[in-house]
Protein backbone atom coordinates (compact mmCIF):
# COMPACT_ATOMS: atom_id res chain seq x y z
CA UNK A 1 0.00 0.00 0.00
CA UNK A 2 1.41 3.59 -0.66
CA UNK A 3 0.78 6.59 1.49
CA UNK A 4 1.28 10.17 1.38
CA UNK A 5 2.24 13.08 3.42
CA UNK A 6 2.43 17.09 3.13
CA UNK A 7 3.84 17.95 6.74
CA UNK A 8 2.44 21.32 6.02
CA UNK A 9 -1.25 22.06 5.76
CA UNK A 10 -1.05 25.62 5.19
CA UNK A 11 1.48 28.12 4.17
CA UNK A 12 1.21 31.81 4.18
CA UNK A 13 4.09 33.57 2.04
CA UNK A 14 4.42 36.92 0.37
CA UNK A 15 4.31 37.91 -2.87
CA UNK A 16 7.48 37.49 -4.86
CA UNK A 17 9.25 35.07 -2.17
CA UNK A 18 9.83 31.83 -3.00
CA UNK A 19 7.58 28.58 -1.68
CA UNK A 20 8.60 25.14 -0.84
CA UNK A 21 5.78 22.65 -0.21
CA UNK A 22 6.69 19.06 1.00
CA UNK A 23 5.36 15.59 -0.01
CA UNK A 24 6.76 12.77 1.04
CA UNK A 25 5.69 9.09 0.47
CA UNK A 26 5.90 5.50 1.75
CA UNK A 27 5.51 2.36 -0.95
CA UNK A 28 6.96 -0.76 -1.36
CA UNK A 29 6.89 -0.42 -4.98
CA UNK A 30 7.73 1.92 -7.43
CA UNK A 31 5.52 4.71 -8.11
CA UNK A 32 4.98 7.98 -10.67
CA UNK A 33 4.71 11.47 -8.69
CA UNK A 34 2.26 14.28 -9.43
CA UNK A 35 1.49 17.36 -8.19
CA UNK A 36 -2.33 18.72 -8.40
CA UNK A 37 -3.81 21.76 -7.90
CA UNK A 38 -7.01 23.06 -6.90
CA UNK A 39 -8.11 26.65 -7.33
CA UNK A 40 -11.06 27.92 -5.23
CA UNK A 41 -14.09 26.49 -6.21
CA UNK A 42 -12.55 24.74 -9.15
CA UNK A 43 -11.77 20.89 -9.91
CA UNK A 44 -8.10 19.55 -9.77
CA UNK A 45 -5.27 20.44 -12.34
CA UNK A 46 -2.64 18.29 -13.34
CA UNK A 47 0.67 20.54 -12.63
CA UNK A 48 3.59 18.46 -13.20
CA UNK A 49 4.28 14.61 -12.70
CA UNK A 50 7.51 12.73 -12.13
CA UNK A 51 8.07 9.12 -15.28
CA UNK A 52 11.35 8.52 -14.76
CA UNK A 53 14.53 10.10 -16.29
CA UNK A 54 15.41 13.51 -14.86
CA UNK A 55 14.52 13.80 -11.41
CA UNK A 56 13.65 17.76 -11.63
CA UNK A 57 10.60 18.53 -13.79
CA UNK A 58 8.81 21.24 -14.24
CA UNK A 59 5.33 23.41 -15.08
CA UNK A 60 4.82 25.66 -17.72
CA UNK A 61 3.66 28.51 -14.79
CA UNK A 62 7.15 28.36 -12.88
CA UNK A 63 7.01 25.67 -10.37
CA UNK A 64 9.31 23.14 -10.12
CA UNK A 65 9.45 19.53 -8.12
CA UNK A 66 12.28 17.01 -7.45
CA UNK A 67 12.02 13.30 -6.95
CA UNK A 68 14.49 12.25 -4.28
CA UNK A 69 14.22 8.23 -4.00
CA UNK A 70 16.36 7.76 -1.05
CA UNK A 71 14.53 10.40 1.21
CA UNK A 72 11.22 9.41 -0.50
CA UNK A 73 10.32 12.88 -1.50
CA UNK A 74 8.50 15.07 -4.07
CA UNK A 75 8.81 18.68 -2.88
CA UNK A 76 7.45 21.57 -5.14
CA UNK A 77 9.53 24.93 -5.45
CA UNK A 78 8.36 28.23 -6.77
CA UNK A 79 11.15 30.82 -6.96
CA UNK A 80 8.79 33.84 -6.84
CA UNK A 81 5.30 33.53 -6.48
CA UNK A 82 1.76 35.01 -7.46
CA UNK A 83 -1.07 36.24 -5.81
CA UNK A 84 -2.53 34.13 -8.57
CA UNK A 85 -0.65 30.77 -7.25
CA UNK A 86 -3.16 31.06 -3.98
CA UNK A 87 -4.83 27.42 -3.93
CA UNK A 88 -4.61 24.02 -2.58
CA UNK A 89 -1.92 21.79 -3.68
CA UNK A 90 -2.07 18.01 -3.62
CA UNK A 91 0.54 15.82 -3.77
CA UNK A 92 -0.36 11.87 -5.19
CA UNK A 93 0.96 8.67 -6.10
CA UNK A 94 0.24 5.99 -8.00
CA UNK A 95 2.10 2.68 -9.05
CA UNK A 96 1.72 1.68 -12.51
CA UNK A 97 -1.57 1.87 -13.96
CA UNK A 98 -3.21 1.84 -10.68
CA UNK A 99 -4.95 4.48 -8.42
CA UNK A 100 -3.85 7.13 -6.50
CA UNK A 101 -3.39 8.15 -3.27
CA UNK A 102 -3.70 11.53 -2.96
CA UNK A 103 -1.92 13.65 0.24
CA UNK A 104 -4.21 15.40 2.67
CA UNK A 105 -3.21 19.02 0.66
CA UNK A 106 -1.12 22.22 1.75
CA UNK A 107 -3.33 25.39 1.49
CA UNK A 108 -0.94 28.16 -0.14
CA UNK A 109 -2.23 31.87 0.67
CA UNK A 110 -0.21 35.05 -1.41
CA UNK A 111 -0.40 37.58 0.63
CA UNK A 112 0.16 41.10 -0.87
CA UNK B 1 -15.65 21.34 -24.14
CA UNK B 2 -13.94 18.46 -24.05
CA UNK B 3 -13.25 17.78 -20.39
CA UNK B 4 -14.93 15.92 -17.92
CA UNK B 5 -18.38 17.02 -16.37
CA UNK B 6 -20.26 16.63 -13.12
CA UNK B 7 -23.93 16.97 -12.20
CA UNK B 8 -25.18 18.35 -10.13
CA UNK B 9 -22.65 20.45 -9.15
CA UNK B 10 -24.75 21.33 -5.70
CA UNK B 11 -26.91 18.67 -4.05
CA UNK B 12 -28.63 19.17 -0.80
CA UNK B 13 -31.12 16.30 0.25
CA UNK B 14 -32.56 15.34 3.36
CA UNK B 15 -30.56 12.08 5.63
CA UNK B 16 -32.60 9.20 4.27
CA UNK B 17 -33.14 10.25 0.57
CA UNK B 18 -31.83 8.93 -2.10
CA UNK B 19 -29.18 10.90 -4.26
CA UNK B 20 -27.48 10.28 -8.00
CA UNK B 21 -24.37 12.17 -9.41
CA UNK B 22 -23.34 11.74 -12.92
CA UNK B 23 -20.11 11.92 -14.64
CA UNK B 24 -19.36 12.10 -18.16
CA UNK B 25 -16.00 11.87 -18.95
CA UNK B 26 -13.50 12.80 -21.67
CA UNK B 27 -14.50 10.53 -25.24
CA UNK B 28 -11.69 9.33 -25.73
CA UNK B 29 -11.13 7.73 -22.18
CA UNK B 30 -11.57 4.13 -21.12
CA UNK B 31 -11.19 4.77 -17.56
CA UNK B 32 -13.30 6.18 -15.23
CA UNK B 33 -12.74 7.12 -11.48
CA UNK B 34 -14.94 8.03 -8.56
CA UNK B 35 -13.57 9.99 -5.14
CA UNK B 36 -14.74 11.34 -2.59
CA UNK B 37 -13.31 14.89 -0.95
CA UNK B 38 -14.36 16.00 2.97
CA UNK B 39 -12.79 19.51 3.87
CA UNK B 40 -9.12 19.56 4.38
CA UNK B 41 -8.80 16.51 3.12
CA UNK B 42 -7.19 14.50 -0.13
CA UNK B 43 -9.16 12.93 -2.26
CA UNK B 44 -10.18 9.31 -1.65
CA UNK B 45 -10.64 6.54 -3.80
CA UNK B 46 -13.88 4.61 -4.05
CA UNK B 47 -14.09 2.79 -7.23
CA UNK B 48 -12.70 2.31 -10.66
CA UNK B 49 -14.51 1.40 -14.19
CA UNK B 50 -12.25 0.17 -17.18
CA UNK B 51 -14.77 0.67 -20.15
CA UNK B 52 -18.27 -0.33 -18.63
CA UNK B 53 -16.61 -3.03 -15.76
CA UNK B 54 -16.21 -1.98 -12.50
CA UNK B 55 -12.48 -3.37 -11.46
CA UNK B 56 -12.32 -2.33 -8.17
CA UNK B 57 -13.96 -0.51 -4.84
CA UNK B 58 -12.81 0.94 -1.87
CA UNK B 59 -13.89 -0.12 2.00
CA UNK B 60 -15.10 3.17 2.13
CA UNK B 61 -17.83 2.01 -0.41
CA UNK B 62 -20.40 1.24 1.98
CA UNK B 63 -23.52 -1.43 0.96
CA UNK B 64 -25.11 1.93 0.40
CA UNK B 65 -23.30 3.44 -2.53
CA UNK B 66 -23.31 1.82 -5.86
CA UNK B 67 -21.32 2.96 -9.63
CA UNK B 68 -22.77 1.95 -12.90
CA UNK B 69 -21.04 2.58 -16.34
CA UNK B 70 -23.59 0.75 -18.64
CA UNK B 71 -22.40 1.81 -21.56
CA UNK B 72 -18.54 2.40 -20.91
CA UNK B 73 -19.25 6.19 -21.28
CA UNK B 74 -20.81 8.19 -18.66
CA UNK B 75 -20.86 6.49 -14.99
CA UNK B 76 -23.54 7.56 -11.90
CA UNK B 77 -23.00 7.37 -8.46
CA UNK B 78 -26.21 6.52 -6.06
CA UNK B 79 -25.99 6.87 -2.49
CA UNK B 80 -28.96 5.22 -0.76
CA UNK B 81 -30.46 6.30 2.49
CA UNK B 82 -28.14 9.30 2.76
CA UNK B 83 -26.32 9.78 6.01
CA UNK B 84 -24.70 13.10 7.41
CA UNK B 85 -21.69 11.82 6.92
CA UNK B 86 -22.22 11.34 3.58
CA UNK B 87 -21.59 15.02 2.69
CA UNK B 88 -18.61 15.37 0.68
CA UNK B 89 -17.38 16.42 -2.48
CA UNK B 90 -17.15 13.37 -4.98
CA UNK B 91 -15.42 14.21 -7.71
CA UNK B 92 -15.01 12.09 -10.95
CA UNK B 93 -11.89 11.47 -13.34
CA UNK B 94 -11.16 9.89 -16.16
CA UNK B 95 -7.78 8.53 -18.09
CA UNK B 96 -6.82 6.36 -21.00
CA UNK B 97 -5.01 3.24 -20.22
CA UNK B 98 -1.52 4.59 -20.37
CA UNK B 99 1.69 3.78 -18.76
CA UNK B 100 1.40 6.81 -15.98
CA UNK B 101 -2.28 6.72 -15.61
CA UNK B 102 -2.84 10.45 -15.55
CA UNK B 103 -6.19 11.51 -14.27
CA UNK B 104 -8.29 14.72 -15.42
CA UNK B 105 -11.05 15.50 -12.92
CA UNK B 106 -14.17 16.85 -13.20
CA UNK B 107 -15.23 20.22 -10.87
CA UNK B 108 -17.18 17.46 -8.76
CA UNK B 109 -20.75 17.64 -7.08
CA UNK B 110 -20.96 18.65 -3.29
CA UNK B 111 -23.86 16.77 -1.53
CA UNK B 112 -24.92 18.39 1.70
CA UNK B 113 -27.02 15.91 4.02
CA UNK B 114 -29.44 17.71 6.36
Amino acid sequence: AQSVTQLDSQVPVFEEAPVELRCNYSSSVSVYLFWYVQYPNQGLQLLLKYLSGSTLVESINGFEAEFNKSQTSFHLRKPSVHISDTAEYFCAVTPYGQNFVFGPGTRLSVLP
Amino acid sequence: DTGVSQNPRHKITKRGQNVTFRCDPISEHNRLYWYRQTLGQGPEFLTYFQNEAQLEKSRLLSDRFSAERPKGSFSTLEIQRTEQGDSAMYLCASSQRSIDNEQFFGPGTRLTVL
